[in-house]
């Protein structure tokens, strides 16, 4: 069964560096989404991405944050400076179109940020 | 406030037990969600309500949209539905999902 896939799983990285997360969403869906848990927390929106654009995101997607899809296969989130406060897991999710409201969700990658 | 409100924050039970676990929300939606994220992680979609009943195995959600109230039933209950079932709404936006703080559930055998 296709499944979406994230890599690294575990990504540690000093304050103030570049992360890239990346996601591979399964190959027919249209509509891309990333996820943060910040350990203990409930999961919290970032953003949405269909058609090569972002479609919606949150007050925590600020400039710090972006999200591109570079070779119709991979969908990443760039983390430019990282802060300690975005110590996190993020989850990648995406959905077939939009008549399907199912998302199927990455297994995560941990971030630590120290 | 938590614009989406579960309960019980945690939940054990017997192994056979009948389950149910609620989701009250404060915003307007088109949709709500339940999932279920496994000890390691992994959150899986389990259903997708805008009104009525769903039923998938010993799976049943059902929503009142009036009461802004949603419940999950889980029947004969197994250890192996011990996870953390989250409710998420879609509200106001075409795709931002609003989370529940979610509910641990351990199953006993």
């Amino acid at each position: 069964e296709p499944e979406v896939t994230q890599t690294p799983s575990h990504q540690v990285t000093q304050m103030g560096q570049e992360v890239i997360l990346r996601c591979v969403p399964i190959s027919n869906h249209l509509y891309f989404y990333w996820y943060r848990q910040i350990l203990g927390q409930k999961v919290e929106f970032l953003v949405s991405f269909y058609n090569n654009e972002i479609s919606e995101k949150s007050e925590i997607f600020d400039d710090q944050f972006s999200v591109e899809r570079p070779d119709g296969s991979n969908f990443t989130l760039k983390i430019r400076s990282t802060k300690l406060e975005d110590s996190a897991m993020y989850f990648c999710a995406s959905r077939l179109d939009r008549a399907q409201e199912t998302q199927y969700f990455g297994p995560g990658t941990r971030l630590l940020v120290l | 406030k938590n614009e989406v409100e579960q309960s019980p924050q945690n939940l054990t039970a017997q192994e056979g037990e009948f389950i149910t676990i609620n989701c009250s929300y404060s915003v307007g939606i088109s949709a709500l969600h339940w999932l279920q994220q496994h000890p390691g992680g992994g959150i899986v979609s389990l259903f997708m309500l805008s009104s009525g009943k769903k039923k998938h195995g010993r799976l049943i959600a059902t929503i009142n949209i009036q009461e802004k109230h949603s419940s999950l039933h889980i029947t004969a209950s197994h250890p192996r539905d011990s996870a953390v079932y989250i409710c998420a709404v879609r509200s106001g936006g075409p795709d931002k999902l609003i989370f529940g703080t979610g509910t641990r559930l351990q199953v006993f055998p």
